[in-house]
């Protein structure tokens, strides 16, 4: 079965640089979701998009945006890049009217020098 | 703001013991899940338990949910070394748009 895809897989950039992670979603799949895992920390939720709206935001710096597209694949992209956001990024999918289950990614893993 | 709380933090058992796992949280909820994730990879999803049921079972594991309490457990029987993984426990809160909150997770080991 198809599963979400995250690319690139790893990033690495320097400090005040910008940097575009995309996602695809399972086909059909209209709500997708960004997170954020520190090392040995918990996943943290960004932000949500549901039919291209944003549906829900959570502890996502200002430096970060992002957007869902007509196919549905998302990007989130992040400037002025600092050392904290080293981090390992997922995106989850789910279908609305079976949002109880989110299909999370491989992640993209930014490490930021 | 931090939702649920994982204990333990860290289980080491040996092979074909079970292990079990707490997760607690604070708000009201939609339902339960836990994710596990091998280190550094992505995360798999396991099992959810919506809030108006108590117990669940797939395959070797079992999943329990007090809403009263706001706690689950998770446990898995017959443990194999390739158990061996991380468990998060993850909250649909009411209200949320479906966001999850994640526990801080417990890191099992399972020795062969």
């Amino acid at each position: 079965a198809a599963g979400v895809i995250q690319s690139p897989r790893h990033l690495i950039k320097e400090k005040r640089e910008t940097a575009t992670l995309k996602c695809y979603p399972i086909p059909r799949h209209d709500t997708v979701y960004w997170y954020q895992q520190g090392p040995g920390q918990d996943p943290q939720f960004l932000i949500s998009f549901y039919e291209k709206m944003q549906s829900d935001k959570g502890s996502i710096p200002d430096r970060f945006s992002a957007q869902q597209f007509s196919d549905y694949h998302s990007e989130l992209n992040m400037s002025s890049l600092e050392l904290g956001d080293s981090a390992l990024y997922f995106c989850a999918s789910s279908l609305l009217t079976h949002t109880d289950t989110q299909y999370f990614g491989p992640g993209t893993r930014l490490t930021v020098l | 703001s931090q939702q649920g709380e994982e204990d333990p933090q860290a289980l080491s058992i040996q092979e074909g013991e079970n292990a079990t796992m707490n997760c607690s949280y604070k708000t009201s909820i939609n339902n339960l899940q836990w994710y596990r994730q091998n280190s550094g990879r992505g995360l798999v999803h396991l099992i959810l338990i919506r809030s108006n049921e108590r117990e669940k079972h797939s395959g070797r594991l079992r999943v329990t949910l007090d809403t009263s309490k706001k706690s689950s457990s998770l446990l898995i029987t017959a443990s194999r070394a390739a158990d061996t993984a991380s468990y998060f426990c993850a909250t649909d809160e009411r209200g949320s748009n479906y966001k999850l909150t994640f526990g801080k997770g417990t890191l099992l080991t399972v020795n062969p």
